[in-house]
């Protein structure tokens, strides 16, 4: 089944402990994005990737890393979260930049 | 970087009526742009999308129009039923300086009330 996975689904967490958000696709996209979403703001894209070892920041890449060793992993990193970091995070993957983005199911942090 | 505003926030309707959600963009390099719905509690979905050598497009009860030259684009669904309910966002996909940022809107809550 084609499917974007991330992992963990729910987190609560303090601040400055170091955590990462995996997030695997099986579809073989090229492009992959993280999203966070806060209510009245929207879908705010935090960074994205082009490709294998190709990275780029979106809007709101402040507190974040991200990684994209192989095509189909693209985890995201907060090195020391604070409050302002609790957010549902989504991860999405699509052909290309101007193609379907397909989400992951989403993963809800709370940061302490 | 692109901006892109949505209106209305909120959207109320009487089913088999039509709704109208209206975007604006900032980047004029903007080339695409899809429309995600996201039910309660649920992963946004692609509903319908549009690029820019397209004026309009149509899926069923689902359309959506683009004026480049205004930088806006519409998302029109007619005959509105219950399961129409749900938040929608508007996106596009910006083509300036190489990067390739996807920037959505805000959202609409729209209710289809039975």
């Amino acid at each position: 089944e084609a499917q974007v996975t991330q992992n963990p689904r729910y987190l609560i967490t303090v601040t400055g402990k170091k955590l990462t958000v995996t997030c695997s696709q099986n579809m073989n996209h090229e492009y992959m994005s993280w999203y966070r979403q806060d209510p009245g703001l929207g879908l705010r894209q935090i960074y994205y990737s082009m490709n294998v070892e190709v990275t780029d920041k979106g809007d709101v890449p402040e507190g974040y890393k991200v990684s994209r060793k192989e095509k189909r992993n693209f985890p995201l990193i907060l090195e020391s979260p604070s409050p302002n970091q609790t957010s549902l995070y989504f991860c999405a993957s699509s052909f290309g930049s101007a193609n379907e983005q397909f989400f992951g199911p989403g993963t809800r942090l709370t940061v302490l | 970087g692109e901006n892109v505003e949505q209106h209305p926030s909120t959207l109320s309707v009487q089913e088999g009526d039509s709704a109208v959600i209206k975007c604006t963009y900032s980047d004029s390099a903007s080339n695409y742009f899809p429309w995600y719905k996201q039910e309660l509690g649920k992963r946004p979905q692609l509903i319908i999308d549009i690029r820019s050598n397209v004026g309009e497009k149509k899926d069923q009860r689902i359309a959506v129009t683009l004026n480049k030259t205004a930088k806006h684009f519409s998302l029109h669904i007619t005959e509105t039923q219950p399961e129409d309910s749900a938040v929608y966002f508007c996106a596009a996909k910006g083509d300036s300086g190489g990067y390739q940022k996807v920037t959505f809107g805000t959202g609409t809550k729209l209710q289809v009330i039975p």
